[in-house]
């Protein structure tokens, strides 16, 4: 069966210390992979997404960025934290027309 | 743009009443419209509509899609404080490869 795990759960960070989110894939092959982040109270913002490997997608013009070095593993990076990054980022993935199976997420705290 | 509105933003009920929340769309290409649940971590599925006026239901939640209006609707009877979360509603495209849209989401309060 298709499991999804997302790293670390929770983490708090410095202003202008870099990220690294991780989100990888079991039990299935070339998947679709996202990362949205949902601020408090609000709904999913989509970050990136990727169809294939080395294929990445930017919705929102920030300072993250997203790559896709192996078929089911999915990073989030940022070299430079800022406290607008602070939120809820989930992984996600999907297959086909199938819904998302969304990771358990990772609450970032920038201080 | 494509657009997906949910309301009520939030709602508090007591345990046993029955709730409706409300998703409206307004996209292209539209494929099917989803009902996923949040408590505190990772959403979780619950109902995939795609052909209007056929009623998905598990338990006691239901939710029907009227593609004519472009909304949806997501029933909950005889609700339970672990009813209380986080709904969202979002779009699928044609393209399997189209990112969903979510709403902003419902944020239910079940209070016994």
């Amino acid at each position: 069966s298709q499991t999804i795990h997302q790293w670390p759960a929770t983490l708090v960070q410095p202003v202008g210390s870099p990220l690294s989110l991780e989100c990888t894939v079991e039990g299935t092959s070339n998947p679709n992979l996202y990362w949205y982040r949902q601020a408090a109270g609000r709904g999913l913002q989509l970050l990136f997404y990727s169809v294939g490997i080395g294929q990445i997608s930017s919705e929102v013009p920030q300072n993250l960025s997203a790559s896709r070095p192996q078929d089911r593993q999915f990073i989030l990076s940022s070299k430079k934290l800022l406290l607008s990054d602070s939120g809820f980022y989930l992984c996600a993935w999907s297959e086909g027309l199938g819904g998302y199976t969304f990771g358990s997420g990772t609450r970032l705290t920038v201080v | 743009e494509d657009k997906v509105v949910q309301s009520p933003l939030s709602l508090v009920v007591h345990e046993g009443d029955t709730v409706t929340l409300n998703c409206s769309y307004e996209v292209t290409n539209f494929r099917s419209l989803l009902w996923y649940k949040q408590e505190k971590k990772a959403p979780t599925f619950l109902f995939m509509l795609t052909s209007s006026g056929i009623e998905k239901k598990s338990g006691r939640l239901s939710s029907i899609l009227d593609k004519k209006e472009l909304f949806s609707i997501l029933n909950i009877t005889a609700t339970q404080t672990g009813d209380s979360a986080i709904y969202l509603c979002a779009v699928a495209f044609l393209s399997g490869n189209t990112p969903l849209v979510f709403g902003k989401g419902t944020r239910l309060s079940v209070i016994a």
